[in-house]
């Protein structure tokens, strides 16, 4: 079964800072990735996913993700963050080789200070 | 983009009686809707697969005789918690997804308090 690792729970940046969330998954073959933004007491909104082809996908809101298999990451990037970033984070997986029914991380909860 | 809409966003009921939400896909047919569970502060848990016209999937360990799933049109599915706990509390998100993708769009959630 594929699971997904996000080692981060709670990272805290300064505004104009970069930022990179870290997520490893477990799935035998290719997967189909994803990562969510939760605002409190919201629901969720897709950043971006990789499916297949090039490797680093835009998403957005300025952020990136580079699929790495080797590693079985998949990492999320900001050159610099803003206040308004400050949010819940999870990182997905589809499982059977769809990208409908996810497997999600625990979260990583971004803090933004000025 | 696509639009998923849950209906209430919040309710609050006595402990004991059921509370019935509504997930609608907007401006697409869907016909695979997801249920998913969030305990504050902590990840989704994928509840059940609801399917257009079938009986809905559910995962190990969720009773579905509590957590009754009907996904009567392309449009809408429902979950009803049957006879509330309070640990039944917990805010409850559902996703639909379009068959050409298969990328998922996620409603808003509904947050239950079951006193």
């Amino acid at each position: 079964a594929q699971s997904v690792t996000q080692p981060d729970i709670h990272i805290t940046v300064s505004e104009g800072a970069s930022l990179e969330l870290r997520c490893n998954y477990s799935y035998g073959a290719t997967p189909y990735l994803f990562w969510y933004v939760q605002s409190p007491g919201q629901g969720l909104q897709l950043l971006l996913k990789y499916f297949s082809g090039d490797t680093l996908v835009q998403g957005i809101k300025g952020f990136e993700a580079e699929f790495k298999r080797s590693q079985s990451s998949f990492n999320l990037r900001k050159p610099s963050v803003h206040w308004s970033d400050a949010a819940e984070y999870f990182c997905a997986v589809g499982a059977g080789g769809t990208a409908s029914k996810l497997t999600f991380g625990t979260g990583t909860r971004l803090q933004v200070t000025l | 983009g696509a639009v998923v809409s849950q209906h209430p966003s919040w309710v609050i009921c006595k402990s004991g009686t059921s509370v019935k939400i509504e997930c609608r896909s907007l401006d697409f047919q869907a016909t695979t809707m997801f249920w998913y569970r969030q305990f504050p502060k902590q990840s989704l848990m994928l509840m059940a697969t609801s399917n257009e016209g079938s009986k809905a999937t559910y995962e190990q360990g969720v009773e579905k005789d509590k957590f009754l799933i009907n996904h009567a049109s392309l449009t809408l599915s429902t979950l009803t918690v049957t006879s509330a706990h309070p640990e039944d509390s917990s805010f409850y998100i559902c996703s639909a997804g379009t068959s050409n993708t298969g990328e998922l769009f996620f409603g808003e959630g509904s947050r239950l308090t079951v006193l």
